[in-house]
């Protein structure tokens, strides 16, 4: 089962910062937390993920609550392009049988 | 850089026909592969993983088997397809840092 919740969907509009919240209260230490996106008919794309500290990159940026529990994906300008499904997943380590597991994730629509 | 390749990109098949989708990974060794099946309007479903030739472990029981005999080629089989084998699957080769997903198959189990 997923360990996360998000809200089912949210819009936003073009050109704004796009603030993806999620929940994952029972986050373990050595969890990471992952975002992906999937666009219509296409395979989910790798996003950013992250273990405690914020991260940025190209795509987005990722804030992590101090007490892990909580974490937001920021779009910093959303454009028209990025309406997709998002997803935020937890998992541990790849090396110890670990696998992303997908929950449903949060339709974002982003409008002109 | 690492690529991962699938077909075929659609396929319509009657109910009981055989089914085989293909999955090969270029550009890296030792992968671990997984197969994923999305229904319309519904999440992504694990049904298969790999961690080497040979080994293959299924999450959920299913009308479906996967086999991996070679290093970097995936494959998910079905002897007498199911209408509600319809959907969208996915293969994808991960490690610490996500995985990386395929364009996907798109079934139709007519």
């Amino acid at each position: 089962d997923a360990k996360t919740t998000q809200p089912p969907s949210m819009d936003c509009a073009e050109g704004r910062a796009a603030n993806l919240p999620c929940n994952h209260s029972t986050i373990s230490g050595n969890e990471y937390v992952y975002w992906y996106r999937q666009i219509h008919s296409q395979g989910p794309q790798y996003i950013i993920h992250g273990l405690k500290n914020n991260e940025t990159n190209e795509m987005a940026s990722l804030i992590i609550t101090e007490d892990r529990k909580s974490s937001t994906l920021i779009l910093p300008h959303a454009t028209l392009r990025d309406t997709a499904v998002y997803y935020c997943i937890v998992r541990g380590p790849e090396e110890y049988g670990n696998k992303l597991v997908f929950g449903a994730g949060t339709i974002l629509r982003v409008k002109s | 850089s690492q690529t991962i390749h699938q077909w075929p990109a659609t396929l319509v098949q009657p109910v009981g026909s055989p089914l085989s989708l293909e999955c090969t990974v270029e550009g890296t060794s030792n992968p671990n592969l997984y197969w994923y099946r999305q229904a319309a309007g519904r999440g992504l479903q694990l049904l298969f993983y790999s961690v080497g030739i040979g080994q293959i472990s299924s999450e959920v029981p299913q009308n479906l088997s996967a086999s991996r005999p070679q290093d970097r080629q995936f494959i998910l089989s079905s002897k007498k397809l199911l209408l509600s084998d319809s959907g969208f699957y996915l293969c994808a080769w991960g490690g610490n840092y996500g995985y990386t997903f395929g364009s996907g198959t798109r079934l139709t189990v007519v």
